[in-house]
This record gives structure tokens, sequence and C-alpha cells, in this order.
């Protein structure tokens, strides 16, 4: 079975301050990896996908499959990324249900 | 809002009752996933539906918990004879088959509470 591992519950960092939340997973297959946002008050949404290679809101994150890690960055950090954070994995070959990690509650200090 | 919606926001139930939540996803996705998330959890994975049929099931989902979607719409989550070990937020998302078939959009969940 397949497992999503965020080791921070809580991260507290200032404003402009570089940031990365950790994401490791445990797969036999060839998944396919997200991290999903919750704001305060809002519900939960997609912020990246591991295929897309793109850059939202000044993130990134890459999958390492040596290190099966799908780690979250972002160089400078602002006080509207303060959010929970999940990270996700797709097992694929035809079943959709994502497996969450427990999420890291990001805090942006001014 | 054209956003998943779900019904009721929140539910207190005594133990042994019978519940009924209900969810509406955005109108032109056919794809509907049930997740349940307890405090300082993620969402766990319930089950899924394409159309109104359930193709894929959780073993998180006991016997007591029963999900249909009988046209293809909304899709109902009952959960017979509640226990405490129930109280969570029950999450409800829907995805299209087309462009971003990847992404589920998440409703605003229904907090349920077992006294």
């Amino acid at each position: 079975a397949q497992r999503v591992t965020q080791p921070e519950k809580l991260l507290s960092v200032f404003k402009g301050a570089p940031v990365e939340l950790k994401c490791n997973y445990s797969y036999s297959g060839s998944p396919e990896l997200f991290w999903y946002v919750q704001y305060s008050r809002q519900r939960l949404q997609l912020l990246l996908r591991h295929i897309s290679r793109e850059s939202i809101k000044g993130f990134t994150a890459d999958l390492n499959k040596g290190e099966t890690s799908f780690h979250l960055k972002k160089p400078f950090a602002q006080e509207e990324d303060s959010a929970m954070y999940y990270c996700a994995l797709l097992p694929g070959g035809g079943a959709d249900g994502l497996t969450f990690g427990k999420g890291t509650h990001l805090i942006i200090q001014p | 809002d054209t956003g998943v919606s779900q019904n009721p926001r929140h539910k207190i139930t005594k133990r042994g009752q019978n519940v009924t939540f209900r969810c509406d996803p955005i109108s032109e996705h056919n794809r509907l996933y049930w997740y349940r998330q307890t405090l300082g959890q993620g969402p766990e994975f319930l089950t899924y539906f394409q159309n109104e049929a359930q193709l894929e099931k959780s073993r998180l989902l006991s016997d007591r918990f029963s999900a249909e979607r009988p046209k293809g719409s909304f899709s109902t989550l009952e959960i017979q004879r509640t226990e405490q070990g129930d109280s969570a937020m029950y999450l409800c998302a829907s995805s299209p088959t087309s462009g971003r078939t990847y992404e589920q959009y998440f409703g605003p969940g229904t907090r349920l509470t077992v006294t």
C-alpha cells in the first residue's frame, strides 16, 4: 500500500525567508504526486502537480524518484502563503483515490 | 457559486443513529469522490464514482457506510448505527473527464459529531 509522509506538522518562517515543506512517499510503481493547499476558511485546492513542472504562486516541487521525495519550495515566503499544505499521491493504474499526508501548517511571520 | 456543494455543513447526532450527507458536484464533472478527515490527519479516501458506477472503495468503508450516485449527478453518503469514531469532516470532490482530469475540486465538507 502507498504512504505519504510529511514530517513537519508545523513550520514557521519569517517573511522573505526560503521555505521548504518536505514530502516523502512509498509506492512500488510510478505515482503521480501533487501538493494541495488549504487557506484559512477556504476549501482544499490543488497547488501543484509534478508532471506539470510549473511554478505556482512562486512554489515549485521536483519529484526525486531516487529519494522518493517531492518537496515543496519557495525562495521568498510571503505572509499570504500561510496555510495547511498537503502532499498527495495518485497510484494510477485505474485507481483514482488520492492518498494524502498528514499536512504541514505553514506560518509566515511578518 | 458553481463549485462543489455539500449539505448539511454540520451534523450532530447521537450514537446509534443513521445520518445521510449529500454532495452536488460541479455540473460537468462526472467523477465524484468521498474522503474523511479527522483532526490532525489528511483526508482519507473512501470511495469514487464515475457517473453512477461506484468504481473504487477503500477498506475504510465499512459495512455501515454506503454511498450512492443514482443518476450520475449528486451523491449521498449514509452512515448507519453511527459510532463516536465516525466523528470527522466528510469531504466530497469532483473532477472533469476532459482537460484537467487529474484535478479534484473539493467541497466545504460536512462536519459530523457523534455524541
